[in-house]
């Protein structure tokens, strides 16, 4: 079935230090991709996107990458700091779908 | 603009009990998806609503119900509560023009225990 999932559940980086949450997915279908942080106690927030015919793009501190040819997705959080502690979720949007997978805990040690 | 609210924040009820949750998406938006979040699990989809239809299904059983105002207001409902329904439920609201309708706007959740 679809599905989109990730390949570490729980990240532990040191602060200053890059960070890289990857992602895989199953429906070639998808015509965005997105990454959501959610913080506790709060929901999901949009970070970053991007469109099928993309395979980078580059936000404030966070680039995505995707690779159509091995349905992969990446988010790289440049000079990690606290505050990006939280669970991320990438998603993707085949019609009017959303499909997350599964998410990953990304631990900032300080 | 105001963000998606979600009532109520916390809720506790008891097994067999039924619940109804409520959203109010971003003003605008037509789209509104459900989402239930158990600790360390990511999100299940429920449905997702457009225009007062229903126009996706997670694979939930059908205690779990929702419906949607012509305000874009959403309630989903769950009947014979079970253990296993405790959860965080999400709500989240999607636009309808470029990329507004792929992104979900999300609430802060209603935290549901069924004792």
């Amino acid at each position: 079935g679809e599905s989109v999932g990730l390949h570490l559940p729980t990240l532990s980086v040191q602060e200053g230090d890059n960070s890289i949450i990857n992602c895989a997915y199953s429906n070639s279908a998808s015509d965005y991709f997105i990454w959501y942080k959610q913080e506790s106690g709060k929901g999901p927030q949009f970070i970053i996107d991007i469109r099928s015919n993309m395979d980078k793009r580059q936000g404030q501190r966070v680039t995505v990458l995707l690779n159509k040819t091995v349905k992969h997705l990446s988010l790289q959080i440049a000079a990690t700091q606290p505050g990006d502690s939280a669970v991320y979720f990438c998603a993707e949007t085949p019609g009017f779908k959303t499909i997350f997978g599964a998410g990953t805990r990304l631990f900032v040690k300080a | 603009k105001a963000g998606v609210t979600q009532t109520p924040r916390y809720l506790i009820k008891t097994r067999g009990q039924q619940v109804t949750l409520s959203c109010s998406p971003i003003s605008g938006h037509r789209s509104v998806s459900w989402y239930q979040q158990t600790p360390g699990q990511g999100l299940q989809f429920l449905f997702e609503y457009f225009s007062e239809t229903q126009r996706n299904k997670g694979n939930f059983p059908g205690r779990f119900s929702g419906r949607q105002f012509s305000n874009s207001r959403s309630e989903m409902n769950v009947s014979t509560l079970e253990l296993g329904d405790s959860a965080l439920y999400l709500c989240a609201s999607s636009g309808t023009g470029g990329l507004d309708k792929n992104i979900q706007y999300f609430g802060a959740g209603t935290r549901l225990s069924v004792l």
